[in-house]
């Protein structure tokens, strides 16, 4: 079973607006680790975001962390149509990630 | 030029062959593994590597085999026994499998199987 899962699966927005996408997760983690993949391709690392940390930035990008929630959040400002992708959240917990189903997010020029 | 490759980008089997999928890095990386991944789902992990002849099963496994002979080489062969094989495969290395704040993982473009 999945151990992260993201809300929503899909989002659209317009250019300019910003993307905020959840992930929930069940058990204690090390960190949390956000990817992008686009369509047909492999996964970017995003950012990490460690257990003891509540919030993290770069760039357009801002990751929240709430341990007692069980949930992360990421935030992309100011959305541009190339940020066109699935965007996956990975916990780890031990030596292993485990991925989520991903948000697909897509931004219309 | 650093990085993670697969081969092939396609690739096609008959029911009943066995099929194996190449991944290369030249990272140094210690840590490798081969996700499987379906249409409109997220990565569930098949195998996994922390070192040279050694690797362990992740949550699929059944119907898939690697060997890991050399670092920088980690293939999948997707036997006769694997039943619904058609997925996106993908390859990723990490620096090391435990330990410290960062575990990314760089990941290969990946190889779409599908069965004829």
């Amino acid at each position: 079973s999945q151990q992260g899962e993201e809300d929503p699966q899909a989002l659209s927005i317009q250019e300019g607006e910003n993307a905020t996408m959840n992930c929930s997760y069940k058990t204690s983690i090390n960190n949390l680790q956000w990817y992008r993949q686009n369509s047909g391709r492999g996964l970017v690392h995003l950012i990490l975001i460690r257990s003891n940390e509540r919030e993290k930035h770069s760039g357009r990008l801002r990751v929240t962390l709430d341990t007692s929630k069980k949930s992360s959040s990421l935030l992309i400002t100011a959305s541009r149509a190339a940020d066109t992708a699935s965007y996956f959240c990975a916990t780890r917990a031990g030596n292993m990630l485990t991925f989520g189903g991903g948000t697909r997010l897509m931004v219309k020029p | 030029d650093g990085g993670i490759t697969q081969s092939p980008k396609y690739l096609f089997r008959k029911e009943g062959q066995n099929v194996t999928l190449s991944c290369e890095q030249n990272l140094n990386h210690d840590a490798m593994y081969w996700y499987r991944q379906d249409p409109g789902q997220g990565l569930r992990l098949i195998y996994y590597s922390q070192i040279v002849n050694d690797f362990q099963k992740g949550d699929i496994a059944e119907g898939y085999s690697v060997s890991r002979e050399k670092k920088e080489s980690f293939p999948l062969t997707v036997t006769s026994a694997q039943k619904n094989p058609t997925a996106f495969y993908l390859c990723a290395s990490s620096m090391a499998l435990a330990g410290g704040p960062r575990n990314e993982q760089f990941f290969g473009p990946g190889t779409r199987l599908t069965v004829l």
